[in-house]
């Protein structure tokens, strides 16, 4: 089955500052990269995702890149705001999700 | 976009009885519903597949009998936590897929304390 892997699990950036959290997976099948923001006590929230016939994808401050060859895909999020502080889980999906171990973002005011 | 309700966001129930938590996809049909768990400050843990009309798969370690599901109708899947025990205390998430979306959205959550 697929393996996917996050890192870091966790980050701390000043406010302003980029963040970058990456993810590979094993499975060549999978075809759909999710991306989700889980702030405390709540459900996780998808914020992008990205198919496998893209390379890039943004979305104001947040982006994902995904490199098919390498296997291994990267969220993206520039001027962090303390906001932006919540675990974020990758995803790879081809008939089956598979989700990452999560990394838990803080954002320094 | 998609939404996917979970009801209720919290209970707490005394040790022995059972708790029904319901998770239902609002704009889309999903033929398939999860549930998971999660304890503090770790990632999801998959304990079920629901499929509509048929019955759950249970990922291996997670009782069936304890923890009951029934996916009735394409917007609602439920999961019945049965003779709860303090150590069932825990936050509980569904999803669902969307299917012509290819992709997968959770519901709120569930805290359930047991006492």
């Amino acid at each position: 089955g697929e393996n996917v892997e996050q890192h870091p699990s966790t980050l701390s950036v000043q406010e302003g500052d980029s963040a970058v959290i990456k993810c590979t997976y094993s499975d060549s099948a999978s075809n759909y990269f999710p991306w989700y923001k889980q702030e405390l006590g709540k459900g996780p929230q998808l914020i992008i995702d990205i198919r496998s016939n893209v390379g890039e994808k943004k979305d104001q401050r947040i982006a994902v890149t995904l490199n098919k060859t390498a296997k291994h895909f990267s969220l993206h999020i520039t001027e962090t705001q303390p906001e932006d502080s919540a675990v974020y889980f990758c995803a790879a999906t081809g008939n089956q999700f598979y989700f990452g171990t999560g990394t838990s973002l803080t954002v320094i005011p | 976009g998609a939404v996917v309700s979970q009801h209720p966001s919290w209970v707490i129930c005394k040790s022995g009885t059972s708790v029904k938590i319901e998770c239902r996809s609002l704009d889309f049909q999903a033929t398939t519903m999860f549930w998971y768990r999660q304890f503090p400050k770790q990632s999801l843990m998959l304990m079920a597949t629901s499929n509509e009309g048929s019955k759950a798969t249970y990922e291996q370690g997670v009782e069936k009998d304890k923890f009951l599901i029934n996916h009735a109708s394409l917007t609602l899947s439920t999961l019945t936590v049965t003779s709860a025990h303090p150590e069932d205390s825990s936050f509980y998430i569904c999803s669902a897929r969307a299917l012509a979306r290819n992709t997968i959205y959770f519901g709120e959550g569930s805290w359930l304390t047991v006492v």
